[in-house]
């Protein structure tokens, strides 16, 4: 059973690129949460994908954007880089349970550098 | 709000040793916790989660952490210290009726021979 895979594995952009980042959720699972995790801190929510739709948002500016595909994987997109968006994205599939809170299992990250 | 706090950033342990990770949380409504190891260049782990079932949780690799609501806790504690525990552990507070984990700033673990 794979788990939640990313790609790519690193990514050098220079500042002002554009980048997509990928996100294959685990088998079963319908809903995609990305993350930011700077050096040497804990992950911060970017926002959250079910049905294809955003669902919840953090506190990121509107250059962070997504997508959820029909088979549930999905993309961020970071537009107009800055040093500071260096960092590693972790993606992290879950299963919606009614109201029970999801277990998000998280892939390997894609650790995006921004020269 | 909801928030969590991990009371040190790094311990350090000897092989063989318990070992006692702190976490306080905050939050306005019932919460859901959960305990993740990040080994260096990897992915987060799940060791373990705590639902509002039993206060005393199991996890993976003889890991354990208690609830305790009145002290506003979620330690994590390990018998015997491996090795191959030495790793940055998060504590992370969610909300029921909210979807985005707000992790702590981690604790590294190191493990002496």
């Amino acid at each position: 059973d794979a788990g939640v895979t990313q790609s790519p594995t690193h990514l050098i952009k220079t500042r002002g690129q554009q980048v997509t980042l990928r996100c294959s959720p685990k088998s079963g699972h319908d809903t995609v949460s990305w993350y930011q995790q700077a050096l040497g801190q804990g992950p911060q929510f970017i926002f959250q994908y079910y049905e294809e739709e955003e669902r919840q948002r953090g506190n990121f500016p509107d250059r962070f954007s997504g997508h959820q595909f029909p088979n549930y994987s999905s993309e961020l997109n970071v537009n107009a880089l800055l040093l500071g968006d260096s960092a590693l994205y972790l993606c992290a599939s879950s299963l919606v349970e009614g109201f029970f809170t999801d277990t998000q299992y998280f892939g390997p990250g894609t650790r995006l550098t921004v020269l | 709000a909801q928030s969590v706090t991990q009371l040190d950033s790094h311990v350090s342990v000897s092989e063989g040793t318990p070992v006692l990770l702190r976490c306080n949380y905050s939050s306005s409504y019932s919460p859901s916790l959960f305990w993740y190891v990040q080994h260096p260049n990897k992915g987060l782990q799940l060791l373990l989660k705590y639902t509002s079932a039993a206060t005393l949780v199991k996890g993976i690799n003889g890991f354990e952490a208690e609830f305790k609501k009145s002290e506003t806790s979620f330690h994590l504690t390990k018998p015997s210290a491996h090795m191959s525990d030495a790793a940055e552990y998060f504590c992370v507070v969610i909300t029921s009726g909210t979807y985005k984990y707000i992790f702590g700033t981690g604790t590294r673990l190191k493990v002496l021979a």
